[in-house]
């Protein structure tokens, strides 16, 4: 059983660059939430999406946005790219019909893209 | 102020010292809790949830105090693998958004 799969593994861009990233849920999940980690930091919530829309977001500009495909795959772009946007980016699928250990609707993360702005 | 808050640390601990961490949040509408534990440079990984009645799983006990706002996670008997980031998250209800805390840095030493 894949779990969450993420694409590429590293990227580096300059500053007013545009950038797509990939995430790939776990088998049967259908949800895909996106978080931007920080050196040091916790993850920030920046959206999730279901059933192809989005249905939450963080406090993230419009710079950010996503996408989801019927396979429940997802992409992030990052337009107009900062050096701030420089971070680990981690993709984490959760799904009704999701197994395994835990209460409720656990949220499976992937091994991330890590993205530097120059 | 910050949603989660917990202590970086780092904790510096001998092997099977017993380390405590807690964690306090803001938003008393939170519903859900869970302790992550991230390794260096890899993605975070459920450790356990957090119950009211407080749980335990082996060496770990995590507890929940809703009137104070806090949880808390104790790890008994410290492993050298037990060296990592660990995260507080809460959620207004499970699958919805992760508001993740900071993390604290445990170091186990032998």
């Amino acid at each position: 059983d894949a779990g969450v799969t993420q694409s590429p593994t590293h990227l580096i861009k300059t500053r007013g660059q545009q950038v797509t990233l990939r995430c790939s849920p776990k088998s049967g999940h259908d949800t895909v939430s996106w978080y931007q980690q920080a050196l040091g930091q916790g993850p920030q919530f920046i959206f999730q999406y279901y059933e192809e829309e989005e249905r939450q977001r963080g406090n993230f500009p419009d710079r950010f946005s996503g996408h989801q495909f019927p396979n429940y795959s997802s992409e992030l772009n990052v337009n107009a790219l900062l050096l701030g946007d420089s971070a680990l980016y981690l993709c984490a699928s959760s799904g009704i019909r999701a197994s395994g250990v835990g209460r409720g609707n656990e949220q499976f993360f992937g091994p991330g893209t890590r993205l530097t702005v120059l | 102020r910050k949603e989660v808050e917990q202590d970086p640390g780092p904790f510096n601990v001998p092997e099977g010292a017993t380390v405590a961490f807690n964690c306090t949040y803001s938003n008393s509408a939170s519903q859900s809790f869970f302790w992550y534990r991230q390794d260096c440079r890899k993605e975070p990984k459920l450790l356990m949830s957090v119950y009211s009645s407080g749980n335990e799983d082996g060496r770990f006990t995590a507890q929940l105090n809703r009137a104070s706002q806090y949880i808390s996670l104790l790890i008994r008997d410290s492993k050298l693998s037990d060296s990592a980031t660990y995260l507080c998250v809460v959620t207004p209800n499970a699958g919805n958004m992760l508001t993740f805390g900071g993390g604290t840095r445990l170091m186990v030493k032998p």
